[in-house]
């Protein structure tokens, strides 16, 4: 399975824009970026997934180079609520990485 | 549309003692999967399932066992429960879409071992 490797920790202000890298170097040609929002005492919730350049959806964006090793979750104009823990996967049906693995996160923290 | 369920919410279990954790989707997927999460850390994967009668082993496997007699459930078990086993249980599930590997996930079930 794709390791991936993200910050600890990032401290954002309000209506501030915040990216996210995710490091992934043993990434497999068809695997998928995935990205997930965690709430305290709630379970994951998907923002956004891609494979290659860029994906944007109503929550965010999705930034992905052309060798894929690494991927930047960009959240425009963060507000309070989105103070989270935000987790990187990767993995995909066809290679049959279908054990969905959740490293540490990256844990954000938006302040007024 | 209820999506994944989770039942019990909350349980406190006595050393030794067994239980079985119910996780029903309605959403026909036909990937299930099982997590623990201890506070302030990630989600470690139990066990998982690709369809019905179908199980493997996660990163943390040991203590527990699952069955996947039906498409929509997914069950979780405890044969002897201890009090490293304290967490929080989240099941998810997902489709065999190859472009949308999206997991929706339960509410979670708080399991305390005294």
């Amino acid at each position: 399975l794709a390791k991936t490797t993200q910050p600890i920790s990032m401290d954002s202000y309000e209506g501030q824009e915040v990216n996210i890298t995710c490091s992934h170097n043993n990434i497999a040609t068809n695997d998928y970026i995935t990205w997930y929002q965690q709430f305290p005492s709630q379970g994951p919730r998907f923002i956004i997934q891609g494979y290659k350049t860029k994906v944007t959806n109503e929550v965010a964006s999705l930034f992905i180079p052309a060798d894929r090793k690494s991927s930047t979750l960009s959240l425009p104009r963060v507000s309070l609520s989105d103070t989270a823990v935000y987790y990187c996967l990767v993995g995909g049906i066809d290679t049959g990485r279908r054990a969905l693995t959740f490293g540490s996160g990256t844990r954000l923290q938006v302040q007024p | 549309n209820a999506g994944v369920t989770q039942t019990p919410k909350f349980r406190v279990l006595k050393t030794g003692q067994s239980m079985t954790l119910l996780c029903a989707q309605d959403m026909n997927h036909e990937y299930m999967y099982w997590y623990r999460q201890d506070p302030g850390m990630g989600l470690r994967l139990i066990h998982y399932s690709v369809g019905e009668g179908t199980t493997a082993k996660g990163e943390v496997p040991d203590g527990y066992n699952v069955s996947r007699l039906k498409k929509q459930n997914f069950l979780l078990g405890l044969e002897s429960a201890a009090p490293s086993q304290t967490s929080v249980y989240f099941c998810a599930s997902s489709s065999r879409d190859r472009k949308n590997t999206e997991a929706f996930f339960g509410q979670g079930t708080r399991l305390t071992v005294v």
